[in-house]
């Protein structure tokens, strides 16, 4: 199985901080790589596919980047509604396999 | 609008068993490969099981393999998991999930998803 981490775990940060957050495969995984928020109580929403497209309806400060084993999700400015857990998944292949997630706090 | 509706959740005894639903619309719902993926308490995301659009490829973890079953009625717009022989490390909240853009469950992001239905597994 591919294994994904995350960096940091946890990580606190200011309204209007940019921010990046690593996810890191443990194999090549070209770029089938994609990033999910998820705030408490809530499922899970999808932001980036494919390691840099940006779902739609989903604001242009997040973006993502990065193939092969190495990626990174980043939010220009970081806004009120976006302190969350935001997690990574590899859909190179079965078993799917996320990141143990990153948690977006208020500093 | 997309939705996703999980029912079939509840209060179990190991070694016994479960079948979750998931009831799809606002979409053609034959089109899309399926998805389950469960969240323990407090800990993040696994991945479940994942079905073609037509039920001729499907895919398990290792952790549910031989147990659980995934299968889907098109006719329906449902899709379903049957849960087997569960163990207290199945307690979670089941979330079901559409494919992003493919009939097929290879190479596939989840978007989107149920709210989820919870299985608890306790004597």
């Amino acid at each position: 199985d591919i294994q994904m981490t995350q960096s940091p775990s946890s990580l606190s940060a200011s309204v209007g901080d940019r921010v990046t957050i690593t996810c890191r495969a443990s194999q090549s995984i070209s770029s089938y790589l994609n990033w999910y928020q998820q705030k408490p109580g809530k499922a899970p929403q999808l932001l980036i596919y494919a390691a840099s497209s940006l779902q739609s309806g989903v604001p242009s400060r997040f973006s993502g980047s990065g193939s092969g084993t190495d990626f990174t999700l980043t939010i220009s400015s970081l806004q009120p509604e976006d302190f969350a857990t935001y997690y990574c998944q590899q859909s190179y292949s079965t078993p799917y396999t996320f990141g143990q997630g990153t948690n977006l706090e208020i500093k | 609008e997309v939705q996703l509706v999980e029912s079939g959740g509840g209060l179990v005894q190991p070694g016994r068993s479960l079948r979750l639903s998931c009831a799809a619309s606002g979409f053609t719902f034959d089109d899309y490969a399926m998805h389950w993926v469960r969240q323990a308490p407090g800990k993040g995301l696994e991945w479940v099981s994942g079905i073609s659009w037509n039920g001729g490829s499907l895919g398990y973890a290792d952790s549910v393999k031989g147990r659980f079953t995934i299968s889907r009625d098109n006719a329906k717009n449902s899709l379903y998991l049957q849960m087997n022989s569960l163990r207290t490390e199945d307690m979670a909240l089941y979330y079901c999930a559409k494919s992003g853009g493919s009939g097929t469950y290879y190479n596939n992001w989840f978007d989107p998803w149920g709210q989820g239905t919870l299985v608890t597994v306790s004597s």
